[in-house]
């Protein structure tokens, strides 16, 4: 079945720093492709979406690439800033029909002023 | 522009006990979704409603059930609790079932089941 797996946290970097958070998917036909966030105390936001192959999803300095050839859609962003210390989860839409988000385990942020 | 809001915020139950968690739904969205979170993984898809109808279900056990009202609120009942269902409870709710509409969620209910 579909599945999102993304890389094991916690990631501690200091403010300024580049950010590479990995996804990767196994999923029939061409799902679409979310990066969600949660800040501390928060629900789930959107943080950006991709819906096709080759899509960049951006906002707020981050960015991510639908490949569908890696089969990755991994979260980056050029200088991370405390503000961003948060619980990151990459997520797929199922097309199979059943409308369900598939999400992978989240990945825990750290950001060291 | 009101959000998606779910009650309570926590809970405490025992064993064999039975839930009922609520929802309204952000103005304007006609579909919820609800979703498990156990402690340090993803939200996990229970089952959505669109229009008062279930319209999709994940892998849980018929003693998770819902219901959609006509003003688009939800409520998620859990039988029988057993250990394994305490969780952070995640109401989603939506413009459209399904596709690459944003997904947008309230705060959670965090049921611990002792």
């Amino acid at each position: 079945g579909n599945s999102v797996t993304q890389m094991e946290g916690p990631v501690t970097l200091s403010e300024e720093a580049f950010l590479t958070i990995n996804c990767t998917y196994t999923a029939t036909g061409y799902p679409s492709l979310f990066w969600y966030v949660q800040y501390p105390g928060e629900g789930l936001q959107l943080l950006l979406k991709a819906t096709k192959a080759d899509d960049k999803g951006s906002n707020k300095g981050f960015e991510a690439t639908y490949r569908k050839e890696t089969t990755s859609f991994h979260l980056e962003k050029g200088s991370v800033q405390v503000s961003d210390s948060a619980v990151y989860f990459c997520a797929l839409s199922d097309i199979s029909g059943t409308y369900k988000y598939i999400f992978g385990t989240g990945t825990r942020l750290k950001v060291l002023a | 522009e009101t959000g998606v809001t779910q009650s309570p915020t926590h809970l405490i139950k025992t064993r064999g006990q039975q839930v009922t968690l609520r929802c309204s739904s952000q103005s304007g969205h006609n579909t919820v979704s609800w979703y498990q979170q156990a402690l340090g993984q993803g939200p996990q898809f229970i089952f959505q409603y669109y229009r008062e109808e279930e319209n999709g279900r994940g892998n849980f056990p018929p003693r998770f059930s819902g219901l959609q009202f006509p003003n688009y609120s939800s409520e998620l009942n859990v039988n029988a609790l057993e250990l394994d269902d305490s969780a952070l409870y995640l109401c989603a709710s939506s413009l459209a079932a399904g596709g690459a509409g944003e997904l947008f969620f309230g705060e959670g209910s965090r049921l611990t089941v002792l």
